[in-house]
């Protein structure tokens, strides 16, 4: 069994300041961990993954992550904010093989103000 | 990667009656899913349709009510049947590439409101 716990549902930081969105997962095997961005009324786009290699992962735009066991965490950061980063973040567990299925986060809503 | 395309972006539908989405892959792909997006929430597995095989639907969801057609690696279809109120929502096909490392690929989505 697999799961995943955004801890915030809405985060509000100020342009040009760091961004962090907190992401849990549970996993009874070595997961693979993906964050993914929906902007309003779009489809769901790939920000960075996890699949065991390196535990620093850097992604798109950039946003990193980085995978730690022992906290069985995957928080999503960025040094200085942008508006346009204003978006639904959705953290993604799933299980060994290619062939497993992907688990949801609930979400967390990044707010970016002036 | 895998360039998704959907359509209808969004359609306004009347109770009762059914809707066809449609998603293309620009590539061959085995494996598609089809997502469900209630209004701000996050996202629901209705159903994996792999090419050569029936789809295989998640727990709340029934073929009756949600028929799907995979009739080639790269095309999917979801219907919605005899849609009421509660069916208004954002659906999402998605894609796995078969050499990928187990990501998915998402189309815009159909945004579905039934009156």
């Amino acid at each position: 069994a697999q799961s995943v716990t955004q801890l915030d549902s809405h985060v509000s930081v100020s342009e040009g300041t760091p961004v962090l969105l907190r992401c849990n997962y549970s996993s009874s095997y070595s997961p693979s961990l993906f964050w993914y961005v929906q902007h309003p009324n779009k489809g769901l786009q790939l920000l960075l993954k996890y699949t065991s290699a390196a535990t620093l992962v850097k992604g798109i735009n950039g946003f990193e992550a980085e995978f730690k066991k022992s906290e069985t965490s995957f928080h999503l950061t960025k040094p200085s904010a942008h508006m346009s980063d204003a978006a639904e973040y959705f953290c993604v567990v799933s299980g060994p093989g290619t062939a497993s299925k992907l688990t949801f986060g609930t979400g967390t809503r990044l707010q970016v103000t002036l | 990667s895998a360039v998704i395309s959907q359509k209808p972006s969004r359609d306004i539908c009347q109770r009762g009656t059914s809707l066809t989405i449609q998603c293309q892959v620009d590539s061959q792909v085995t494996m598609m899913f089809w997502y469900r997006q209630q209004p701000g929430q996050s996202l629901t597995l209705i159903a994996t349709a792999n090419q050569g095989s029936e789809a295989t639907y998640e727990s709340g969801f029934v073929i009756d009510k949600f028929p799907i057609s995979r009739p080639n690696l790269t095309f999917s279809t979801l219907t919605v049947s005899n849609m009421s109120p509660e069916d208004s929502s954002i659906y999402l096909c998605s894609a796995k590439p078969d050499r990928g490392t187990g990501e998915l690929f998402f189309g815009e989505g159909s945004r579905l409101t039934v009156l």
